[in-house]
């Protein structure tokens, strides 16, 4: 069974370090998608990909968010410097989508992230 | 406004009963409704996925779309314990946009 691989599936760190969170989509999807879970917003989308290109990031904060995917097999999160508000679940999903195709999303077990 | 409003439950019912899960939503246009399953710690999970207006059955859950109404429905027949989860819809317009979530509990 295709999945989506998160890596690591937890973090513990303290206010002011970089966390880099790690994304390996479902071989033959290109399109791949960031989001952050939290109690009082529910999911939010923060950014994705198509063909390894950002289409849409503006859910990010983006002095300290930055999202690249350094080929078809990794996509990447990073936050610098870290903030005890960035506590959350981050997850992971990809899709094949060709054109206006809207093929749906398939999502990883996340990153629980825990900024002290 | 948010794009998807959702019932927040939660919701807790005995084995065997049907649950009966909704949303609204506000834009028309959309077109492709989905429902997501996500148990604790782990990702959401596709659970159904439909086009347009109109009821999709699989197995013991059932999903319907009204356009007129922009009211989307999941309903589970025969629900067991194993259906224990946060019940999530989302509308997909490229990227999806989620309700906030129905936990919902099946007792035994």
């Amino acid at each position: 069974d295709a999945r989506v691989t998160q890596t690591p599936r937890h973090k513990v760190t303290e206010m002011g370090q970089e966390v880099t969170m790690r994304c390996q989509p479902i071989l033959g999807h290109n399109t791949v998608f960031w989001y952050r879970q939290t109690m009082m917003q529910g999911l939010e989308l923060l950014a994705y990909f198509r063909n390894r290109a950002p289409l849409d990031d503006s859910g990010m904060p983006k002095d300290r968010f930055s999202a690249e995917m350094p080929d078809a097999t990794l996509a990447t999160l990073k936050i610098q410097p870290s903030e005890p508000r960035d506590s959350a679940v981050y997850f992971c999903a990809s899709a094949a989508r060709e054109g206006n195709s809207n093929q749906p999303q398939h999502f990883g077990d996340g990153t629980r992230l825990s900024i002290l | 406004q948010k794009e998807v409003e959702q019932d927040p439950g939660p919701l807790s019912v005995p084995e065997g009963a049907i649950v009966s899960l909704n949303c609204t939503y506000s834009n028309s246009a959309f077109q492709y409704f989905m429902w997501y399953r996500q148990y604790s710690r782990k990702g959401p999970e596709l659970l159904m996925y439909t086009y347009s207006s109109g009821n999709k059955e699989d197995g013991r859950f059932t999903a319907q779309v009204d356009k007129s109404s922009k009211y989307i429905s999941l309903f589970i027949r025969d629900s067991q314990p194993s259906d224990s989860a946060t019940y999530l819809c989302a509308i997909n317009d490229y990227k999806l946009s989620f309700g906030a979530g129905t936990t919902v509990t099946v007792r035994a």
